[in-house]
């Protein structure tokens, strides 16, 4: 079966650094993904990591362990407008046809 | 604007009714995916589409069926709606024939089933 945990909700204050994690357990592993899904419109991309390590791009990171099926997000320099529902989703095989998600994680940025 | 268009963006209808979403994916794109994201889930996926064939199933129930015409746009039909139909539908493009690259997602359509 396919498993992908990440926290319901979390409140961080503009300006801070917050990390959103993710744990997966899927019949087969290809990489992780990244959206950013605003109230009522559609995801949109952000990340995709397939290697072990760290990958930033500008005020957002993601990373990979493979070994341990974790993942996280990191957002620095956090803008109200960050506020916004980050869904992590597992390839679960090179040449995927679907991903699997998570219920996603409602971030609400704070003044 | 991710480039993908989906119509209607709002549908009420009753139960055992019939409706048809629309999808026009970005430009170039060969592949359309149907996700169902309902109250509190995750994205479910639902069936994909490359170039006019079916590539792959997912949880879809046999009430729904989709088809992804020559011009390259995808229709999703409901039947014999339920209440527990009532959900977000996205479609989502993309240029390769899989979803390990970065996938574009259209505006979704908001069913809700009286």
């Amino acid at each position: 079966g396919q498993n992908i945990d990440q926290p319901t909700e979390m409140t961080a204050t503009e300006g801070a650094i917050v990390q959103i994690n993710c744990t997966y357990q899927t019949s087969g592993f290809n990489g992780l993904f990244w959206y950013q899904q605003h109230a009522g419109e559609a995801p949109t991309f952000l990340s995709y990591n397939v290697l072990d390590g760290l990958e930033e791009k500008g005020r957002f990171s993601s990373f990979l362990s493979r070994s341990k099926g974790y993942s996280y997000l990191l957002l620095k320099e956090l803008q109200m407008k960050d506020s916004a529902s980050y869904l992590c989703a597992a390839s679960p095989q090179t040449g995927a046809n679907n991903l699997f998600f998570g219920t996603g994680t409602r971030l609400t940025v704070i003044p | 604007d991710s480039g993908v268009t989906q119509t209607p963006k709002h549908l009420i209808t009753a139960t055992g009714q019939r409706v048809t979403l629309r999808c026009s994916p970005r430009s170039g794109d060969l592949s359309v995916y149907w996700y169902q994201q309902s109250l509190d889930q995750g994205l479910q996926f639902l069936i994909q589409y490359y170039n006019g064939e079916e590539r792959a199933k997912g949880n879809i129930l046999e009430r729904f069926s989709a088809q992804q015409f020559p011009d390259l746009h995808s229709e999703l039909n409901l039947s014999s709606l339920e209440l527990g139909d009532s959900a977000l539908y996205f479609c989502a493009s993309s240029e390769a024939g899989n979803m390990n690259t970065e996938a574009f997602f259209g505006q979704g359509t908001r069913l809700t089933v009286v």
